[in-house]
């Protein structure tokens, strides 16, 4: 069964670095996203992603965030100066269908730690 | 802005119970998504309804839109059920955003 596959699963890093999620999603899927859940809290949405470019943002996604698919496959999520609060979970997911109406397949999730 | 609420947050049931979790949003949607987190962290999604009525296997998921509510139900509940259930909800003006609710944490005992 395909999947949407994340790497890594766990990053530590210092407060200021950037730091790069990665993202495989489905082959034939259109429409990517990113979630994020800081631990206890609910999940919330980043970013939605179509046709090489955002086609939405949260107001979280302020100008530290970036996002790119830069071969065809994988889908990244840039942190550019990471802080203590960006310590999180991050979820991609990825759908072949817009506006929220089709299934959404979800990866396992990087868990990003931030010192 | 689209408030989502779960109910019950947590919820312990002995194996076989039937099991109901809520789900109600303020504004009007385009669809609901009903997901299952793993204790390890991921997510599965279960259904996506935006009418009527959906089952798959022991699960069932209700929405009744006039209401604005939702019910995931489980039928002969299993250890293995345990997980977070998630309700999101997708807006009606065609945008990506999904807004979450906190997720029912349930327990099913042996």
């Amino acid at each position: 069964e395909p999947e949407v596959t994340q790497t890594p699963s766990h990053q530590v890093t210092q407060m200021g670095q950037e730091v790069i999620l990665r993202c495989v999603p489905i082959s034939n899927h259109l429409y990517f996203y990113w979630y994020r859940q800081i631990l206890g809290q609910k999940v919330e949405f980043l970013v939605s992603f179509y046709n090489n470019e955002i086609s939405e943002k949260s107001e979280i996604f302020d100008d530290q965030f970036s996002v790119e698919r830069p071969d065809g496959s994988n889908f990244t999520l840039k942190i550019r100066s990471t802080k203590l609060e960006d310590s999180a979970m991050y979820f991609c997911a990825s759908t072949p269908l817009a506006g929220n109406t089709g299934e959404l397949f979800f990866g396992e999730g990087s868990r990003l730690t931030v010192l | 802005k689209n408030e989502v609420e779960q109910s019950p947050q947590n919820l312990t049931a002995q194996e076989g119970e039937f099991i109901t979790i809520n789900c109600s949003y303020s504004v009007g949607i385009s669809a609901l998504h009903w997901l299952q987190q793993h204790p390890g962290g991921g997510i599965v999604s279960l259904f996506m309804l935006s009418s009527g009525k959906k089952k798959h296997g022991r699960l069932i998921a209700t929405i009744n839109i006039q209401e604005k509510h939702s019910s995931l139900h489980i039928t002969a509940s299993h250890p293995r059920d345990s997980a977070v259930y998630i309700c999101a909800v997708g807006s009606n003006f065609g945008n990506e955003k999904l807004t979450f609710g906190t997720g029912t944490r349930l327990t099913i005992i042996p």
